[in-house]
């Protein structure tokens, strides 16, 4: 597709358990980013990459979180031992580079529910 | 620290009746300024990018313009397709292009 894909688009889980988010980002887009959409609230940045150079983590809340990315292709966001304030729409980006005159284009998100 | 706000948080329109929605920022050495488009359930779709004072972009019923502290989406005799939340986003200082985003402007326009 032409566009940013995520998947699932929605995940429930239990509280406790661990969950992984896969993006795929637009081909050619060196750079991508992870962000948190929590509900009624702006997006909060948590991790980008670029080409191959050391990933930017310095948005994850906490341990929990990582993620990864193959070259410049589909990335995952793992969270381990979930919690219910994880709750929320993670959302991917990619642009062609990190450059920060690059507008970052958006995939639809996966929502997330904790129970 | 970097801080971007919008207001008002919710806006209602009747079709046809023009307004304007604001995004105050506070950070070093603007890179840019971008706005974005967000239906329910689904991702920020990418409207334009500021990069100086004075500048201006138009696209269909919006045009958004620039200061040295602020921006404006104008939105010019809206229609009921307009409803939407509106995001404007700015680069943290010194970070490439990790964004800061306010918490948007939902707008409702009604026929």
């Amino acid at each position: 597709g032409a566009g940013v894909s995520q998947s699932p688009s929605n995940k429930v889980t239990e509280k406790g358990k661990d969950v992984e988010l896969r993006c795929d980002p637009i081909s050619g887009h060196t750079a991508l980013y992870w962000y948190r959409q929590r509900l009624g609230q702006g997006l909060e940045f948590l991790i980008y990459f670029q080409g191959n150079s050391a990933p930017d983590k310095s948005g994850l809340p906490s341990d929990r979180f990582s993620a990864e990315r193959t070259g410049e292709s589909v990335s995952t966001l793992t969270i381990q031992r979930t919690q219910q304030e994880d709750s929320a729409v993670y959302l991917c980006a990619s642009s062609v580079s990190i450059l920060s005159n690059q507008p970052q284009h958006f995939g639809d998100g996966t929502r997330l529910s904790i129970l | 620290e970097d801080q971007v706000t919008q207001s008002p948080e919710a806006l209602r329109l009747q079709e046809g009746e023009s307004s304007s929605l604001n995004c105050s920022y506070t950070v070093s050495g603007l890179r840019g300024l971008f706005w974005y488009r967000q239906d329910p359930g689904k991702g920020p779709e990418f409207l334009f990018t500021l990069y100086s004072a004075g500048e201006e972009k138009e696209k269909e019923r919006l045009k958004a313009t620039l200061t040295k502290k602020e921006s404006f989406l104008h939105i010019t005799a809206p229609k009921p397709e307009d409803s939407a939340t509106y995001l404007c986003a700015v680069p943290i200082s010194g970070g490439y292009n990790k964004l800061i985003f306010g918490a948007g402007t939902r707008l409702a326009v009604h026929p």
